[in-house]
């Protein structure tokens, strides 16, 4: 069974500082990962997705993410934190379509993100 | 192209009615899979339907079903609500060629039940 481990409910940056949030994944199959981003009273928005090929992917609003399967690892990170980015974070992984599969991501528990002035 | 849309934005019920709750997926895609959200328990999948037929089922008791119609919108009905069971309800859809289960979300439905 595939799960997700977000290490750290919560993470303080100040703004300017790097972010690093952390994932990790178990999966049976070699696994399509993405990172989703939650602001308060909305749905979830797709930052990243890592499905095959480069293991560093880069996505929107500065984010980034490396693949590592020998760590299997999915850890997002940004280089300089802005208060914008405050917001809950969660990462996800799917084995693909087919079988017990359609249609389901798998959640880790979210790291809610704040940055300080 | 517009979003996932859900109808209604909040609903406030009481325990033992039952509700239902509404998903226009985007344009074009005709997977549709739900999701209850919940402080305590995270984002925990409930089912996903595709042209129709509910492919996959998450692990919720009877009480929790859905439909899909031929114009791929779906709604999810909530039967004999338990206090249990506010929540925010969240629907994605994802393209019928998408090889990743790559999942676009709606704003969500707010239950709550008094």
């Amino acid at each position: 069974a595939q799960s997700v481990t977000q290490l750290g409910s919560h993470v303080s940056v100040s703004e300017g500082a790097l972010v690093l949030l952390r994932c990790n994944y178990s999966s049976s199959v070699p696994p399509y990962l993405f990172w989703y981003v939650q602001y308060p009273n909305q749905g979830l928005q797709l930052l990243l997705k890592y499905t095959t090929g480069a293991t560093l992917v880069k996505g929107i609003n500065g984010f980034e993410a490396e693949f590592k399967k020998s760590e299997t690892s999915f850890h997002l990170t940004k280089p300089s934190a802005h208060m914008s980015d405050a917001a809950e974070y969660f990462c996800a992984v799917s084995d693909g379509p087919g079988g017990t599969s359609y249609g389901k991501l798998t959640f880790g528990q979210g790291t809610i993100l704040t940055v300080h002035p | 192209k517009a979003g996932v849309t859900q109808t209604p934005r909040y609903l406030i019920k009481t325990r033992g009615q039952q509700v239902t709750l509404s998903c226009s997926p985007i344009s074009g895609h005709r997977s549709v899979s739900w999701y209850q959200q919940t402080p305590g328990q995270g984002l925990q999948f409930l089912f996903e339907y595709f042209s129709e037929t509910q492919r996959n089922k998450g692990n919720f008791p009877g009480r929790f079903s859905g439909r899909q119609f031929s114009n791929s919108r779906s709604e999810m009905n909530v039967s004999t609500l338990e206090l249990g069971d506010s929540a925010l309800y969240l629907c994605a859809s994802s393209h019928d060629r998408d090889l990743y289960n790559e999942q676009f979300f709606g704003p969500g439905t707010r239950l709550t039940v008094l």
